[in-house]
């Protein structure tokens, strides 16, 4: 069974930095792309960052391009975002999600939010 | 980056269909053959319903179906049930970046 953990959210002022971490199971994580969607309280979807499975590829939404890092250790079967310079839109909660299906989000994980304020 | 164009809300009575429209641009919806679908309950992750236009994984009952004109998507969902509220999101690729569709609530009267 394919599980996504998702774990490291909180509070955090304007300005600050936060790492987010997927802990993966039940599937051959190193074949396969990730992904991190967000979704601000009470709004849609927003996708943030693509990974793909050696991490040769690797793409950012520009509302985040320059500030998040998206990561993966295939030995630790872990996907990470490390989040700098957070601004108060950046609030949400952060999923991750397989692209076991190309072009598709499969399995996503339960979520971790994320709030910067002051 | 500009979102996909959806309706904010869409109803039906059990037993009837409804579809969602899902509107984008040459360079996302009208440009790739990779549409995909999510449902959503509140308080709950999503889940993939639809992905490459039309292909359904597998567990999603065949009441879903989704379709493609132009730059223009489509999910229909048919034999409405109650447990088929929620709110649905469209989703595309884009070439470099993924887009998806300001949700649509779908309200089971």
């Amino acid at each position: 069974e394919v599980q996504l953990v998702e774990s490291g959210g909180g509070l955090v002022k304007p300005g600050g930095s936060l790492r987010l971490s997927c802990a993966a199971s039940g599937f051959t994580f190193s074949s396969y792309s990730m992904n991190w969607v967000r979704q601000a309280p009470g709004k849609g979807l927003e996708w943030v960052s693509s990974i793909s499975s050696s991490s040769s590829y690797i793409y950012y939404a520009d509302s985040v391009k320059g500030r998040f890092t998206i990561s993966r250790d295939n030995a630790k079967n872990s996907l990470y975002l490390q989040m700098n310079s957070l601004r108060a839109e950046d609030t949400a909660v952060y999923y991750c999600a397989t692209g076991m299906t190309a072009m598709a989000f499969d399995y996503w994980g339960q979520g971790t939010l994320v709030t910067v304020s002051s | 980056q500009s979102a996909l164009t959806q309706p904010r809300s869409v109803s039906g009575s059990p037993g009837q269909s409804v579809t969602i429209s899902c509107t984008g641009t040459s360079s996302d919806v009208g440009g790739y053959n990779y549409v995909s679908w999510y449902q959503q309950h509140p308080g709950k992750a999503p889940k993939l319903m639809i992905y490459d236009v039309s292909k359904r994984p597998s567990g999603v009952p065949d009441r879903f179906s989704g379709s493609k004109s132009g730059n223009t998507a489509s999910l229909t969902i048919s034999g409405l049930q109650a447990e088929d509220e929620a709110d649905y999101y469209c989703c595309s690729y884009a070439g470099s970046y993924v887009v998806f569709g300001g949700g649509t609530k779908l309200t089971v009267l």
